[in-house]
């Protein structure tokens, strides 16, 4: 089956610093992924959706100039929180949605997620 | 906007017991409806995907049901195991092409 990879899978940093996560399809073509937020206890939230060549496509209340993300490729998503704090602290999850076959959204296919922590 | 709710946010039963998990959405104009598994820490095990046609799925032990015109989805657990602990989560598609929206959850725990 269709798998994701995500990198990665735990960070540590230091507030004001910068994190870069990366959402890779390994054996299929995705021309629109998604980033999700989930704090504890709590359901996953989309960040915003990202397709290859343009600009990233963020929900309401989410800093697109805090949480930059680049679609340069049809197998390559990056996140980076920017001057990260204490608040960004949370788990980080892409999906990938398969390229054609007519149904484009017939089964989205989820990273492992990464756990950042801001200190 | 759609919303989805799973109830209950938690659930504990003893080994063998079958269970019942409930999602329901707003907007029933969806177009597909996916039930994961999450462990803590982890990310997404897909389960089940049951298209808006359709009207139920079946995998093992799993069973999900989808009843659009309510607005609801049942998980059904035969024969539950202490391995199955772990969250369920219900997600909806409403169009193709979109992002999946999540209910909170159903954080499930199978005692021996």
């Amino acid at each position: 089956g269709a798998v994701v990879s995500q990198h990665p899978s735990r960070v540590i940093c230091k507030s004001g610093t910068s994190v870069k996560i990366e959402c890779r399809s390994l054996d299929f073509q995705a021309t629109t992924m998604f980033w999700y937020r989930q704090f504890p206890k709590q359901s996953l939230m989309l960040m915003a959706t990202s397709n290859e060549g343009s600009k990233a496509t963020y929900e309401q209340g989410v800093e697109k100039d805090k949480f930059l993300i680049n679609h340069a490729s049809l197998t390559l998503s990056t996140l980076t929180v920017t001057s990260a704090h204490p608040e960004d602290s949370s788990f980080y999850i892409c999906s990938a949605s398969r390229r054609g076959r007519g149904a484009t959204n017939e089964k989205l296919f989820f990273g492992s997620g990464t756990q950042l922590s801001v200190l | 906007k759609q919303e989805v709710t799973q109830i209950p946010a938690a659930l504990s039963v003893p080994e063998g017991e079958n269970l019942v998990l409930n999602c329901s959405f707003t907007d029933s104009a969806i177009y597909n409806l996916q039930w994961f598994r999450q462990d803590p820490g982890k990310g997404l095990t897909s389960l089940l995907l049951i298209q808006s046609s359709q009207r139920e799925q079946t995998s093992g032990r799993l069973n999900a049901s989808l009843d659009k015109s309510s607005g609801r989805s049942t998980l059904y657990i035969a024969a539950s195991q202490p391995g199955d602990s772990a969250t369920y989560l219900c997600a909806v598609g409403n169009q193709a092409g979109t992002a999946l929206i999540f209910g909170k959850g159903t954080t499930l725990s199978v005692s021996s």
